[in-house]
């Protein structure tokens, strides 16, 4: 069964730095880009970032570059969000998806970790 | 990249059939058969439930149809039931290098 447990979310101060994690299991980890969606409060979908099987390749939102930093150990069978320089309109619940390059879907997600910028 | 269009909100009673749009561009549903519909309960992570415009993973009941016609897709839904009362959002691959693209979400209240 594929699971994926999102982790490291919380309050943080404006400015301040966090990482979410994500913990992969039931499929083989290295041949699946994953990705972040994120969801403000009451709104819909964004989509965050993306990282090849291999982690050489990496894509982000406009509005995270150069502030979140997606990254993978696929030893560990994990999925990372770096995230720096937080601001409010961060605040959101990330989710952890796996894509499905080829149909270009992101079949399987996680349940999500609310991450809360405010002072 | 803008977010894709979709009505706010849409309604039906038991066992009829809603239809829901997701407006894009040349460069995004226009351009790919690649769209994908997902369906999101409150307080629940989203589902896929067509993928590729008109496919079902496993699992979903074929209720749910898609069908794109230039820059727009469409989802189906028939036979309504209480159960499918939820957000639903669409997304369409955007092409290379870059990530895909959402709709607003469209609220489906089942009457």
């Amino acid at each position: 069964e594929v699971q994926l447990v999102e982790s490291g979310g919380g309050l943080v101060q404006p400015g301040g730095s966090l990482r979410l994690s994500c913990a992969a299991s039931g499929f083989t980890f290295t041949n699946y880009w994953m990705s972040w969606v994120r969801q403000a409060p009451g709104k819909g979908l964004e989509w965050v970032a993306n990282i090849k099987e291999d982690g050489s390749e990496k894509y982000y939102v406009d509005s995270v570059k150069g502030r979140f930093t997606i990254s993978r150990d696929n030893a560990k069978n994990s999925l990372y969000l770096q995230m720096n320089r937080l601001r409010a309109e961060d605040t959101a619940v990330y989710y952890c998806a796996r894509w499905h390059v080829w149909g270009s879907y992101l079949d399987y997600w996680g349940q999500g970790t609310l991450v809360t910028g405010s002072s | 990249q803008s977010a894709l269009t979709q009505p706010a909100s849409v309604s039906g009673s038991p066992g009829q059939s809603i239809t829901i749009s997701c407006t894009g561009t040349s460069s995004d549903v226009g351009s790919y058969h690649l769209v994908s519909w997902y369906q999101q309960h409150p307080g629940k992570a989203p589902k896929v439930m067509i993928y590729e415009v008109s496919k079902w993973p496993s699992g979903v009941s074929n209720r749910f149809s898609g069908s794109k016609s230039g820059n727009t897709a469409s989802l189906t839904i028939s036979g309504l039931q209480a159960e499918d009362e939820a957000d639903y959002y669409c997304c369409s691959y955007a092409g290379p290098s870059t990530l895909g693209v959402f709709g607003g979400g469209t609220k489906l209240t089942v009457l």
